[in-house]
């Protein structure tokens, strides 16, 4: 099956700091990918949808100015957590879809972020 | 998007049969039902899915009735290592394919 790897696998920094987060499609082209934020013992929540190419489109809630996504190519995904603070601290998921041809999400095995 | 309800958690023992229920009252007719499987520090893995009837793969079965409001992931024979949280989702063609996580099940398998 697809592969989605996410690097680092866990992040700790100090509070002020920024972190990029990296979300790749080993072998396959992503024309979409999705970021997810997950709290301890909660579900996943959508962040943002990532198209190669364009703009990030954020869910209600999410500030663009913070989280910062770019998508440069068909490949990578990058999510940059800006001036974190410990409230940021969380669990993030990135997916990827390979294409038109299916729905079926790939997840990236998730970044454990934590901001003391 | 259709809203998912299923129970927030469940326990079993291993080698038995495990039956986790979702209803999906709002389900439209375009859309699928899909389970995820989730262990803890890892992204959700697809586990399978399914429109109608019955689905089975090497992991699971999936049972979806008539009127498609419910639907039933048999787990057969469980092992320790099925301890995971397992969503249920419907993905319909909404044009952003982007996925709603609801609560989940937490499936407890004791030795």
């Amino acid at each position: 099956g697809a592969v989605v790897s996410q690097h680092p696998s866990w992040v700790i920094c100090k509070s002020g700091t920024s972190v990029k987060i990296e979300c790749r499609s080993l072998d396959f082209q992503a024309t979409t990918m999705f970021w997810y934020r997950q709290f301890p013992k909660q579900s996943l929540m959508l962040m943002a949808t990532s198209n190669e190419g364009s703009k990030a489109t954020y869910e209600q809630g999410v500030e663009k100015d913070k989280f910062l996504i770019n998508h440069a190519s068909l490949t990578l995904s990058t999510l940059t957590v800006t001036s974190a603070h410990p409230e940021d601290s969380s669990f993030y998921i990135c997916s990827a879809l390979p294409g038109l041809a299916t729905d079926e999400q790939f997840f990236g095995p998730g970044t454990r972020l934590t901001v003391l | 998007l259709a809203k998912t309800t299923q129970p927030i958690s469940m326990d079993s023992y291993e080698g038995q049969e495990v039956n986790i229920t979702c209803s999906h009252n709002n389900i439209a007719t375009n859309d699928y039902i899909t389970w995820y499987q989730q262990f803890p520090s890892q992204g959700p893995r697809f586990i399978i899915q399914g429109y109608k009837t019955k689905v089975t793969n090497e992991v699971a079965s999936l049972f979806i009735p008539a009127d498609r409001k419910s639907s039933t992931l048999s787990l057969p024979r469980v092992s320790l290592s099925d301890t995971a949280v397992y969503y249920c989702l419907v993905v319909g063609d909404t044009g952003r394919r982007a996925l709603t996580f609801g609560s989940g099940t937490r499936l407890q398998v004791q030795p």
